[in-house]
């Protein structure tokens, strides 16, 4: 069965501190992966994609790492600001040639001052 | 929020009404995305557009029609509104379907509550 698992469900970090949210999934035939960030009442906005060949992608202070073989990603935030308090949705797409795509439940991220 | 509104952005409607949710792009995306967002789960597609006229169903697409006569416009529709369909309803487009690696685009959702 496809499915995405994100790791940990929510997490409490003080500003300036660095973090990093897991993603674990079981998709195949594996086309990309994408990392989204949601701020409360507002739509999710792309952060990264990488697709089999692609190990790490960066966003500024976001950077996503991959390992296809063992069908894990990262989120790494640098140096975390308030503004980061929000969800992280992992994604991922099913190479079938359709339209589907596995949303993990995301990490709920607070940054304190 | 790339050219996309969505309305309305909230609703409460009644048991067993129609209604009808409204995603609007400006920026001429061939495909367009309904999904559903509840608490603890992953965004669920609902129905997805590859076109003018050309729809097809996502993975929870019972009790969900959808149209589109027109590139800019995709319509939701719940034909006899339920408990289990208040959610949170997300709108999406992009350029090219999933399996590429175009970004996609998510509008600012429409909560939707039916008592």
């Amino acid at each position: 069965k496809n499915q995405v698992e994100q790791s940990p469900q929510s997490l409490i970090i003080l500003e300036g501190k660095n973090c990093t949210l897991q993603c674990n999934y079981t998709v195949s035939p594996f086309s990309n992966l994408r990392w989204y960030k949601q701020d409360t009442g507002r739509g999710p906005v792309s952060l990264t994609i990488m697709t089999f060949s692609e190990n790490t992608k960066s966003n500024g202070r976001y950077t996503a790492t991959l390992d296809a073989d063992t069908k894990q990603s990262s989120l790494h935030i640098t140096a975390s600001q308030l503004s980061d308090s929000a969800s992280y949705i992992c994604v991922v797409s099913v190479n079938t040639g359709g339209f589907k795509t596995i949303f993990g439940a995301g990490t709920r991220l607070f940054v304190k001052a | 929020d790339a050219g996309i509104t969505q309305s309305p952005r909230h609703k409460v409607t009644e048991t067993g009404t129609p209604v009808t949710l409204r995603c609007h792009q400006t920026e001429n995306h061939r495909y367009m995305y309904w999904y559903r967002q509840d608490p603890g789960h992953g965004l669920r597609l609902i129905h997805y557009s590859y076109g003018v006229k050309d729809t097809d169903k996502g993975e929870v697409s019972d009790g969900y029609s959808v149209s589109r006569s027109k590139t800019e416009d995709f319509l939701l529709t719940l034909e006899s509104a339920t408990s289990s369909q208040t959610s949170v309803y997300f709108c999406a487009i992009s350029e090219s379907p999933p399996l590429s690696n175009t970004e996609a685009f998510f509008g600012q959702g429409t909560r939707l509550t039916v008592v």
